[in-house]
């Protein structure tokens, strides 16, 4: 059964760091396209940042360019999603999803960027 | 960047009634080489994580009901349901995967009972 489990939420103050981890159970993880999505309170969704499966290509928003960094840890099945120089803005539930074969998402962790 | 347009923002809907969601795309989401459309619908309840609903643009996810259809083609495609059931109050969203790996979505419409 294919598990994403997402942690490392939290509230912190604008201009701090967070480390969100994305633990995946259920499938050959390293094979596979992870993808960050956030959903601000009462609002739609944005995708946020993508690693590929085989070769670690990264991709990001423009909003988070050069704040965030996604890198994978295969040994630990374990997508991580540094954000650095956090925003108000950024304030917002952050979900992972498997973005290639069969797509699912994980429950998501809240992430809070309050002074 | 591929930017999808929703319409209506929200809409009541009786109950056995059809429901009507359209999405638009700045650009087509029609890959040539296979023919197939990059695009899913997604349902989102509170507190919950989005469920997909559809992909390639009208190929239902396993398990979804067979009241819930899409359609479409080049840049327009429609969520139908064509008879509301109480528990598909939800918002709905557009997405295309078009883009390898940076997809965006609509910006959502609520679906709620009249």
């Amino acid at each position: 059964e294919v598990q994403l489990v997402e942690s490392g939420g939290g509230l912190v103050q604008p201009g701090e760091s967070l480390r969100l981890s994305c633990a995946a159970s259920g499938f050959t993880f390293s094979s596979y396209a992870i993808i960050w999505v956030r959903q601000a309170p009462g609002k739609g969704l944005e995708w946020v940042s993508s690693i590929s499966g085989s070769v670690d290509t990264t991709y990001y928003a423009d909003s988070v360019k050069g704040r965030f960094t996604i890198f994978r840890d295969n040994s630990k099945n374990t997508v991580y999603l540094q954000m650095n120089s956090l925003r108000a803005e950024d304030t917002a539930v952050y979900y992972c999803v498997k973005a290639s074969g069969a797509w699912f998402w994980g429950q998501g962790t809240l992430v809070t960027v309050s002074s | 960047d591929i930017v999808m347009t929703q319409s209506p923002d929200s809409l009541a809907v009786s109950l056995g009634e059809r429901a009507t969601i359209n999405c638009k795309s700045s650009q087509s989401v029609l890959y040539s080489s296979n023919s197939k459309h990059y695009l899913a619908w997604y349902q989102q309840k509170p507190g919950q994580p989005p469920k997909l609903l559809i992909y390639w643009a009208s190929t239902r996810e396993s398990g979804v009901p067979d009241r819930f259809s899409g359609s479409g083609s080049g840049t327009d495609f429609t969520l139908t349901i064509s008879s509301l059931q109480a528990e598909d109050v939800a918002v709905y969203y557009c997405q295309q995967y078009y883009t390898t790996l940076m997809w965006t979505f609509g910006q959502g419409t609520k679906v709620e009972i009249k």
